[in-house]
């Protein structure tokens, strides 16, 4: 079946630019999450989406962060005035209830390079 | 808060060699336990999991238990193959949704 799909794969852009990154999770999963992963840090949570409740937004590193989930479904990831530092991975997953147990299955991720 | 050690890498074994990828935790409560690679190339992929203390968690020939009383995961298998090389994440789950992740442990196996 459908895995989790991230658009674009690759994304180069001017600091200072804003970029959006869309995830579409597995058909039927009521959580989402982004993660980020770059030389530095690892592997860093950023945001949760679980159904209809608020985000939880803890993982945020700056307001210049924010995401969305419309339709309990598509997510888009928006970074505004952006930096070098904002250079990495970007990884979606879902998961199918977002319970302590259930797997969450990764997307191939996007690669952002900030220039 | 919460956190993962791994394994500092790179590793690099001969083919058929017994690999353990040491894996420990801090964590309030009970979190579940993962191991995820990454293959080249790829994204992401659960390798196994451990939800409770003493579960033995397993597939494609690797095995990790869940010790509470080390706070450890070690990932373990008994002949590696080529096909093995990628880096490996051992991470946790807690009262918190997210996943924590260790810092990745890089395995080459080399022919």
């Amino acid at each position: 079946g459908a895995g989790v799909s991230q658009s674009p794969s690759n994304k180069v852009t001017e600091k200072g630019k804003d970029v959006e990154l869309r995830c579409d999770p597995i058909s039927g999963h009521t959580a989402l999450y982004w993660y980020r992963q770059s030389l530095g840090q690892g592997l860093e949570f950023l945001i949760y989406f679980q159904g209809n409740s608020a985000p939880d937004k803890s993982g945020l590193p700056s307001d210049r962060f924010s995401a969305e989930r419309t339709g309990g479904s598509v997510s888009t990831l928006t970074i505004q005035r952006t930096q070098q530092e904002d250079s990495a991975v970007y990884l979606c997953a879902s998961s199918l209830r977002g319970g302590a147990t259930d797997t969450q299955y990764f997307g191939p991720g996007t690669r952002l390079t900030v220039l | 808060g919460d956190s993962v050690t791994q394994m500092e890498g790179p590793v690099t074994l001969s083919e058929e060699a017994f690999l353990t990828i040491n894996c420990t935790y801090t964590a309030t409560g009970y979190p579940s336990l993962f191991w995820y690679v990454q293959y080249p190339g790829e994204g992401l992929q659960l390798l196994l999991k451990a939800t409770k203390a003493d579960d033995k968690g397993s597939n494609k020939g690797f095995e990790a238990t869940y010790r509470k009383e080390t706070t450890s995961f070690h990932l373990e298998k008994g002949s590696v193959q080529v096909s093995d090389s990628a880096v490996y994440f051992c991470a946790l789950r807690g009262g918190a949704q997210k996943l924590v992740f260790g810092q990745g442990t890089r395995l080459t196996i080399n022919p």
